[in-house]
């Protein structure tokens, strides 16, 4: 059963603290993606990972990193959360180039 | 400007009748265009993918593409109540990333 996996689904976390987003795919993907989805602006893309330490930023990557030691794991780090990044966080993967995206359930963040 | 624009933000529409959501983008040079549907507290599961001027069809899930109109559609056919969802519209940019809509939300009333 082909499936995308995150976790934690719910989270609250104060300003300031560290926080640690995981995900995980069974297809062999080399392509993961992070985005975060926001009422009135739509899925925004924050991180791209092409294979195993080959990271490359999207379009709102500031206040994040990531890493990608194992093919099949890609994490979100947030170090020191702001109240901003409150948010539901969503992890993708895709087989290859233009080839369709499959999405975790997502991440519910709340920073207090 | 965003490119990637969702109409219209909501729709009812009563089941069985026909559902229509309409995307228009900037970048007529894009191949690949999808539709995809978010269920309330979900992710994303995708409906229909569309890589050429025409129709696709998925079951009851109907994409139109018209890149000289900078247009696709997506028609779902005897909407039920379970396919209340908010639908996404996502076009290619380049090799890596895809660009969204903000999406249409579709109530079907039983």
């Amino acid at each position: 059963d082909m499936k995308v996996t995150q976790m934690p689904r719910y989270l609250i976390k104060r300003m300031g603290e560290n926080v640690l987003l995981e995900c995980g795919q069974d297809m062999s993907h080399e392509t993961m993606y992070w985005y975060r989805q926001d009422p009135g602006l739509g899925l925004q893309l924050i991180y791209i990972s092409y294979d195993v330490d080959s990271n490359s930023e999207g379009d709102i990557p500031k206040g994040y990193r990531v890493s990608r030691k194992k093919r099949e794991h890609f994490s979100l780090i947030l170090d020191s959360a702001k109240t901003n990044q409150t948010s539901v966080y969503f992890c993708a993967s895709s087989l290859g180039t233009g080839t369709e995206q499959f999405f975790g359930p997502g991440t519910r963040l709340t920073v207090l | 400007q965003q490119k990637v624009q969702q109409s219209p933000e909501s729709l009812t529409v009563s089941e069985g009748a026909m559902a229509s959501l309409n995307c228009t983008f900037s970048d007529g040079t894009s191949d690949n265009f999808r539709w995809y549907r978010q269920h309330s507290g979900k992710g994303l599961e995708v409906l229909v993918s569309i890589f050429s001027d025409g129709e696709k069809e998925e079951g009851r899930f109907t994409a139109h593409l018209n890149r000289a109109s900078l247009h696709v559609s997506l028609h779902i056919r005897e909407p039920q109540p379970s396919d209340s969802a908010v639908y996404l519209c996502a076009m290619r940019e380049n090799a890596y990333k895809v660009i969204f809509g903000k999406g249409t939300h579709l109530h079907v009333l039983p």
